[in-house]
C-alpha cells in the first residue's frame, strides 16, 4: 500500500495567492482529517470528513480556509488569500473508521507551507 | 473544554526507561491513543488502550486508568532512534473517528 499521499510537499508563495493541498487516502479508509502543525499550536484539527461528508470544520481557521472530497479518493484544502501566519506544516491523515482498530490515523508526509 | 497535557520534553540516555504521562480532561472518552513524530516527518501510531490497564507492543507499553483521567506510555531500552516527539491522543466517543491531540513531548535521547 502507497499509504497517504499529499502534494505538494513543499509550497512557497506570496501573501494574497492561492494555495491548494492535495491529498489521497489510503485505499478503503472512509475517514480523512487535515491537520495543520506550528511550532506554536502544535497538531491542530482543521476539518474531517466521514465517507466524503464533511463532519466537523470547527477547526477551520476562517473563511479563507475551504476544503472538499469530492469522492472517495481525494481531497483539497484551498487557502484564498494566503496570509504569512498560515505557514505551517499541513498533514492530511486517512483511517478506516469501522473495525476494532477505526481510529487509527495513517498520516501523509505532510506540505510544508511557506507565504512570504 | 477539551484539554491533554504531557510534558513538553523529557530527556535520557541510551539503554534506559523513561515514562511519557498524559492527563485529559474531554467532554468524552473511548481511548487513547499514542502517536510518534520524528523530526521533519509525520505522525505515526504507536498504541492504544481503550480499557484500563497495560498494553506491550515489544520495547513500548501504553497504560490507561480512566478513573483517573490519565495514561503513560513507557518506553524501555531506549535507543537514539527513539528521539522524537510522542503525542497522547483522545477518541472522545465511539461513533466518530476524531482525535483530540496533546501538544507533544519531545524526548531526547544521548548516549
Amino acid at each position: 500500500d502507497a499509504g497517504v499521499i499529499q502534494s505538494p510537499r513543499h509550497e512557497v508563495t506570496e501573501m494574497g495567492q492561492e494555495v491548494t493541498l492535495r491529498c489521497k487516502p489510503i485505499s478503503g479508509h472512509n475517514s480523512l482529517f487535515w491537520y495543520r502543525q506550528t511550532m506554536m499550536r502544535g497538531l491542530e484539527l482543521l476539518i474531517y470528513f466521514n465517507n466524503n461528508v464533511p463532519i466537523d470544520d470547527s477547526g477551520m481557521p476562517e473563511d479563507r480556509f475551504s476544503a472538499k472530497m469530492p469522492n472517495a479518493s481525494f481531497s483539497t484544502l484551498k487557502i484564498q488569500p494566503s496570509e504569512p501566519r498560515d505557514s505551517a506544516v499541513y498533514f492530511c491523515a486517512s483511517s478506516m473508521g469501522t473495525g476494532v482498530r477505526k481510529d487509527t490515523q495513517y498520516f501523509g508526509p505532510g506540505t510544508r507551507l511557506t507565504v512570504l | 473544554g477539551q484539554s491533554l497535557e504531557q510534558p513538553s520534553e523529557v530527556t535520557a540516555v541510551e539503554g534506559a526507561i523513561v515514562q511519557i504521562n498524559c492527563t485529559y480532561q474531554t467532554s468524552g472518552f473511548y481511548g487513547l491513543s499514542w502517536y510518534q513524530q520524528h523530526d521533519g516527518g509525520a505522525p505515526t501510531f504507536l498504541s492504544y488502550n481503550a480499557l484500563d490497564g497495560l498494553e506491550e507492543t515489544g520495547r513500548f507499553s501504553s497504560f490507561l486508568s480512566r478513573s483517573d483521567s490519565y495514561g503513560y506510555l513507557l518506553l524501555q531500552e531506549l535507543q537514539m532512534k527513539d528521539s522524537a516527539s510522542y503525542f497522547c491522543a483522545v477518541i472522545p466517543n465511539q461513533a466518530g473517528t476524531a482525535l483530540i491531540f496533546g501538544k507533544g513531548t519531545t524526548l531526547s535521547v544521548s548516549s
